[in-house]
């Protein structure tokens, strides 16, 4: 059974830092695409980030709103996802989701709230 | 970017009966590959979003099939043949054909 845990999702003043993690078991982490979404409150759904792996691209891509700010990695030897996100701002408070290949599956999601 | 617009935004069904909900991308989302990537996805509420439909047609494992989704190029729908109490929530189409990824605005559906 595919499973998705995301954690480190935490109240932070704008301009702060944070970094998510996903831990992922139940399939080959190794060779899957992975991604963050994120969704605000009351909102709709945004793909973040994400980091492919199929038809010959690996690499990683991002929404506009968070390019340059934010930075996808993979840990493939603890099959775990990252998100790295610096100079968060309020619009960046949102719940944020794990997902494998093209939204196959979803974690739980953590919370991030951006607040003085 | 490709603009993914759904109709209609709310609707609000009787149980057993059935409902539509349209997808209309701004490009065709017909992959080099030939497959068409397009996917649907149920959030009840408080919960994570589920895949429903992958490839416009394509039934996830353990979705009821009363969903089915059909369509091509850039007009989509899914169709629930008779809706039930569990089918509340917000339903979202969405392109994953190039970057960015982006999903429909959601249609929010509830029982009368």
């Amino acid at each position: 059974e595919v499973q998705l845990l995301e954690s480190g999702g935490h109240l932070v003043q704008p301009g702060g830092s944070l970094r998510l993690s996903c831990v992922a078991s139940g399939f080959t982490f190794s060779s899957s695409g992975m991604s963050w979404v994120r969704q605000a409150p009351g909102k709709g759904l945004e793909w973040v980030s994400l980091f492919h792996n199929e038809h010959g691209d690996n690499s990683a891509h991002y929404a506009d709103s968070v390019e340059g700010r934010f930075t996808i990695s993979r840990d493939n030897s603890r099959n775990t996802l990252y998100l790295q996100m610096n100079s968060l701002r309020a619009d960046d408070t949102a719940f944020y989701y794990c997902t494998k290949g093209r939204g196959d599956n979803w974690g739980q999601g953590t919370l991030v709230t951006v607040s003085s | 970017d490709v603009v993914m617009t759904q109709s209609p935004l709310s609707l609000s069904v009787t149980l057993g009966q059935p409902a539509s909900i349209s997808c209309k991308s701004s490009q065709s989302l017909v992959f080099s590959d030939g497959d068409t990537y397009l996917n649907w996805f149920h959030q009840r509420p408080g919960q994570s979003p589920r895949r429903l439909i992958y490839k416009v047609s394509n039934r996830d494992s353990g979705v009821p099939d009363r969903f089915s989704g059909s369509g091509s190029g850039t007009d989509f729908t899914l169709k629930i043949s008779r809706v039930e109490a569990e089918d509340v929530g917000v339903f979202y189409c969405m392109h994953s054909i190039q970057w960015p990824w982006t999903f429909g605005q959601g249609t929010k559906v509830e029982i009368k």
